[in-house]
């Protein structure tokens, strides 16, 4: 069975603070990894995905993921937070199989 | 381009009623899903579909059926509705079931009373 683990449930900042929101998940297989945001009253959007290839990647919004496979980890990553970020955030796997497995979230909260 | 139309955006039922959530994509893809958002839990995986003809079940799959008869539409019904059933409703739809994005619909809050 997969599995995807986001470490906080609430993450509050201060505008212009770092952010690192844990993931890490379960498979014994290959995987493709995801970070979606939820802004309040909004549907999912794709903030970045992994597939393959360079295991440092960027998305919008200044956003950015590390992957380690040795660690089963994703995290999600921004050097300077803004007010606007305030959302939640979903990490996701998808495996050939055919299933996604979304973690629990993390609610971001940027105070300004 | 509409992406994913779900409706109705709210609903409030009756325990026992039935009803069918609509989810339509006009991106012709191939894999459909819905999923259920309840505080704390993340999304849940109820059912899903990678083709016209072909269904299966998620995480969740109790009360609900799902079909589907083309590409275009995936309709989520709920047989007779519980409390446990008031949840906010994702419908999502991806390209294929491994590497692709999924784009969702804009939800469907259900209340069961």
């Amino acid at each position: 069975a997969q599995s995807v683990s986001q470490h906080n449930h609430h993450v509050i900042l201060s505008e212009a603070a770092s952010l690192e929101l844990g993931c890490n998940y379960s498979y014994g297989g290959t995987v493709n990894l995801f970070w979606y945001v939820q802004y309040p009253g909004q549907h999912l959007q794709l903030l970045l995905k992994y597939f393959s290839g360079d295991p440092l990647v960027k998305g919008i919004k200044g956003f950015e993921a590390e992957f380690i496979k040795s660690k089963f980890s994703f995290n999600l990553r921004k050097p300077s937070v803004q007010w606007s970020d305030t959302a939640e955030y979903f990490c996701a796997i998808n495996t050939n199989a055919g299933k996604s497995t979304f973690g629990d979230g993390t609610t971001l909260t940027v105070k300004p | 381009n509409a992406g994913v139309t779900q409706t109705p955006k709210f609903q409030v039922l009756k325990t026992g009623q039935s009803m069918t959530l609509q989810c339509a994509q006009d991106m012709n893809h191939e894999y459909m899903s819905w999923y259920r958002q309840d505080p704390g839990m993340g999304l849940r995986l109820i059912h899903y579909s990678v083709g016209a003809g072909i269904t299966d079940q998620g995480e969740v799959p109790n009360g609900y059926n799902v079909s589907r008869s083309t590409t275009e539409d995936f309709p989520l019904r709920l047989l007779s509705a519980a409390p446990s059933q008031t949840s906010v409703y994702f419908c999502a739809s991806s390209k294929n079931r491994g590497q692709a994005e999924a784009f969702f619909g804009q939800g469907t809050r259900l209340t069961v009373v």
